[in-house]
């Protein structure tokens, strides 16, 4: 059974908008939680990360929300541009292992 | 800039061949990864290694093998190729240490693999 899910296989977003996408955890162990970006063709590439124990990391346009109790992590990009339409995985670490979401597929209309 | 290098960006090969999957890190990374990705399933781990002749099974290791000699580069081998194996495969690589906290995986291109 997967221990990260990410419910929404593709979102559809206007250039300039909000981008939320979402990722949930079973496992209450996990200490450290990652977003990669993934273009067809190339491997995944590090977007942002945050440690649990807070529940917000900022880099520039993007931020990765963190709510523990309801074991549930988002990533806010704003605003979104169509250079950022691509596959994200989010991802959790128990350790020393990474484990990993189904992805979503963001497409940023111009 | 870390660097993960995959000797190949596609391959197709044929039911029952051995097949080996390549896979070099320039920035002297003791953790080494190989994933596979497949539509609707994510990135699932197969095996992993944290030193040189070190490997250790990860979530899916069945059909699979590894091999480390050297810590730049790792081996990911298909004994005898099936067509469930048709996937894309990931490896990568991330900071020395026993534990991987705090550092994020390094991505490979990643090698298409068609098995006929």
């Amino acid at each position: 059974d997967q221990q990260v899910k990410q419910n929404s296989p593709s979102l559809s977003v206007q250039e300039g908008r909000i981008s939320i996408l979402n990722c949930d955890y079973t496992n209450s162990m996990f200490d450290y939680f990652l977003w990669y970006k993934k273009y067809p063709a190339e491997g995944p590439t590090f977007l942002i990360s945050i440690s649990s124990i807070k529940d917000k990391n900022e880099d520039g346009r993007f931020t990765v929300f963190l709510n523990k109790s309801a074991k549930h992590l988002s990533l806010h990009i704003v605003p979104s541009q169509p250079g950022d339409s691509a596959v994200y995985f989010c991802a959790a670490s128990d350790f020393n292992k990474f484990y990993f979401g189904s992805g979503t597929k963001l497409n940023v209309k111009p | 800039d870390v660097k993960v290098t995959q000797s190949s960006r596609y391959l197709v090969k044929r039911t029952g061949e051995k097949v080996f999957l390549e896979c070099v890190q320039d920035m002297d990374h003791e953790n080494m990864f190989w994933y596979r990705q497949d539509p609707g399933l994510g990135l699932r781990l197969i095996y992993f290694s944290y030193d040189v002749k070190m490997k250790e099974k990860g979530d899916i290791p069945e059909g699979y093998s590894v091999s480390r000699e050297k810590k730049e580069r790792f081996s990911l081998i298909l004994e005898s190729a099936s067509t469930n194996q048709t996937s894309m495969y990931l490896c990568a690589s991330s900071i020395p240490g026993r534990y991987t906290y705090n550092s994020p995986l390094h991505f490979g291109n990643g090698t298409r693999l068609t098995v006929t």
